[in-house]
């Protein structure tokens, strides 16, 4: 069965360096999105990636936020200066182009910033 | 705006028990989708079903049962004779027209042996 991978599972950096999150996914699926979830939190909203654009984007995606489709499998997203609060875990997921089309998430990355 | 709300925090049953898991949701948008997701301890985000906003029918899927009611804007989810490996976190989402989906604040379940 198709499924949503995430990599690395685990990130720890420094306050104020970059990090980028990696992403691979369900192959036929044109929908991508990022979601965080502070630990013991709710799931929110980041961003939604269609056709190579940002369709959609929460108040938390500011500057700081980038996502990238770099090639045909990959989704990245990156933070370019890390703060305290950045530490989560990121899902992704990916879906289909109904619009009732149920997001698959992957694994997550749990970013922990020091 | 859309809103979701998960009033249930905890819940802790003893196995065999049912359970219900309940969900009340806020939207403007006439079409919509409801959705059940589980995060069990290995944190992942695992999804269970599905419902737009057209379709009131309740859906049972093993001892897994959804009551979709517009006029109480509630989409419950009942778990029958429940089991230790049912123990998780439950998400109610929302998602419209923007695809992005809006979480509750999820209900932790417990199952004791």
């Amino acid at each position: 069965e198709p499924e949503v991978t995430q990599t690395p599972s685990h990130q720890v950096t420094q306050m104020g360096q970059e990090v980028i999150l990696r992403c691979v996914p369900i192959s036929n699926h044109l929908y991508f999105y990022w979601y965080r979830q502070i630990l013991g939190q709710k799931v929110e909203f980041l961003v939604s990636f269609y056709n190579n654009e940002i369709s959609e984007k929460s108040e938390i995606f500011d500057d700081q936020f980038s996502v990238e489709r770099p090639d045909g499998s990959n989704f990245t997203l990156k933070i370019r200066s890390t703060k305290l609060e950045d530490s989560a875990m990121y899902f992704c997921a990916s879906s289909g182009t109904r619009l009732y089309n149920e997001q698959f998430f992957g694994p997550g990355t749990r970013l922990t910033v020091l | 705006a859309q809103k979701v709300t998960q009033a249930q925090t905890e819940i802790s049953v003893v196995e065999k028990e049912d359970v219900t898991l309940d969900c009340v949701y806020e939207t403007r948008d006439t079409t919509y989708y409801l959705f059940w997701y589980k995060q069990p301890p290995s944190g992942e985000l695992v999804f269970l079903i599905r419902r737009n906003s057209f379709d009131e029918q309740n859906e049972i899927s093993g001892r897994y049962s959804w009551n979709f009611q517009k006029s109480t804007s509630s989409f419950n989810f009942t778990i029958t004779a429940s089991q230790v490996v049912d123990s998780a976190v439950y998400f109610c989402a929302l998602t419209g027209n923007n695809r992005k989906l809006i979480w509750g604040l999820g209900t932790s379940l417990a199952v004791n042996p």
